[in-house]
């Protein structure tokens, strides 16, 4: 399968700063990426799928102007939790999906911890 | 969006064969079934996907009746590295499906 690459794995910012979680798809071109969070114990919830140049769409519930998405080429996505607070402190996944893949393929997810 | 069901947990023991069953009674006719194994602080990773009959992979086998309104994953002789959660996804692949997860079964492979 194709394989996908979140980075960092882990990070611990302070509360107020911005944090920027990279996501890639290493040997397909994804078409579509899409962002989730995880609580402990709780499954995967989305929070939004971009389209390569195009704006991301936000679940109802997630502030758009807080988790900021950029996908802005066919292999590379961001989120950038921005004024991060203890409450946003989860696990963030995100997954990619290429045209010639019937199925979607998901990052190592990261570890944030705001303090 | 069909919805799925699946127990919440299973235990099994080492060598035994596993059955993760999922209820999709809503299946769309493009759908498509795909199961995702996840490890604590891990993504999900694909385990195999499948519309119709069999499908058989050198990880697990997936069984799917003539109505496709379930599915059933079957994990052959587990292994204590097979405890995780298991999620049975279902939707179109076409450019509109987003993978959607339902609670997930937590299968707990004992010695």
């Amino acid at each position: 399968g194709a394989v996908v690459s979140q980075h960092p794995s882990r990070v611990i910012c302070k509360s107020g700063t911005s944090v920027k979680i990279e996501c890639r798809s290493l040997d397909f071109q994804a078409t579509t990426m899409f962002w989730y969070r995880q609580f402990p114990k709780q499954s995967l919830m989305l929070m939004a799928t971009s389209n390569e140049g195009s704006k991301a769409t936000y679940e109802q519930g997630v502030e758009k102007d807080k988790f900021l998405i950029n996908h802005a080429s066919l292999t590379l996505s961001t989120l950038t939790v921005t004024s991060a607070h203890p409450e946003d402190s989860s696990f963030y996944i995100c997954s990619a999906r290429g045209q010639k893949y019937t199925e979607a393929f998901f990052g190592q997810g990261t570890r944030l911890t705001v303090v | 969006l069909a919805k799925t069901t699946q127990p919440i947990s299973m235990d099994s023991y080492e060598g035994q064969e596993v059955n993760i069953t999922c209820s999709h009674n809503n299946i769309a006719t493009n759908d498509y079934i795909t199961w995702y194994q996840q490890f604590p602080s891990q993504g999900p990773r694909f385990i195999i996907q499948g519309y119709k009959t069999k499908v058989t992979n050198e990880v697990a086998s997936l069984f799917i009746p003539a109505d496709r309104k379930s599915s059933t994953l079957s994990l052959p002789r587990v292994s204590l590295s097979d405890t995780a959660v298991y999620y049975c996804l279902v939707g179109a692949s076409g450019g509109s499906y987003i993978p959607t997860f339902g609670r997930g079964t937590s299968l707990i492979v004992h010695p």
